[in-house]
């Protein structure tokens, strides 16, 4: 199985200023996905951007982009413009080739207007 | 987007009782579907696999004659926890990957809050 680490438990950043939170992780697999999700206070888990590991280009979608180390197993995701909306618990997940997926301990994410 | 719901969105028991709980895919069939347990201020931690007609997969620790798990259809799993004790008090969260997307994305249900008194 996979293990994902996310040693950021809270992180602050002033309202339009980018920041980053950082993921390791380690796998056996050759095969698999990273993911980040955001966790608002509903609970409700909102996939923010994937990474598929056969991919050396970095993923972006708008303002989120990640860092995609492959051989450091590292998946670091920058907010970009960070908005109000963006305060929230952010999740690092690794999901292998049984579709299970693993979750780092979350990093808490404060935006200061 | 493809839809999960769960149901109750939130439940409390006394102690010793059994409670269900359900999670369809709304708009999609679902081979697997996996259940988490989050603790207060803590990550997502996969409990089992359900797999529809089959039994489930349990992860290390988690004692499968507390928390069955039946996949009745290929829209609905179900996870009940009997015997409950307020140590079981937690949210507990279904997903279902979507066959056919090309990374089979997962899709979140909306959580359960379970109280047990």
């Amino acid at each position: 199985a996979q293990t994902v680490t996310q040693s950021q438990p809270e992180m602050s950043v002033q309202e339009a200023e980018t920041v980053t939170l950082s993921c390791t992780y380690d796998t056996s697999e050759s095969d698999y996905y990273l993911f980040w999700y955001k966790q608002p206070p509903s609970r409700q888990m909102i996939l923010v951007i994937r990474q598929e590991a056969y991919k050396q280009q970095n993923a972006t979608e708008n303002r989120f982009s990640v860092n995609f180390q492959k051989a450091a197993k590292s998946f670091s995701l920058k907010i970009s413009d960070s908005q109000l909306g963006d305060a929230a618990m952010y999740f690092c997940a690794c999901r292998g080739n049984n579709n299970d997926m693993r979750f780092g301990a979350g990093t808490r994410l404060t935006v200061k207007p | 987007g493809a839809v999960v719901s769960q149901h109750p969105s939130r439940v409390i028991c006394k102690s010793g009782t059994s409670v269900k709980i359900e999670c369809r895919s709304l708009d999609f069939q679902a081979t697997t579907m996996f259940w988490y347990r989050q603790f207060p201020k803590q990550s997502l931690m996969l409990m089992a696999t359900s797999n529809e007609g089959s039994k489930a997969t349990y992860e290390q620790g988690v004692e499968k004659d507390k928390f069955l798990i039946n996949h009745a259809s290929l829209t609905l799993s179900t996870l009940t926890v009997t015997s409950a004790h307020p140590e079981d008090s937690s949210f507990y969260i279904c997903s279902a990957p979507k066959p056919g997307l090309a990374d089979n994305e997962q899709f979140f249900g909306p959580g359960t809050r379970l109280t047990v008194l």
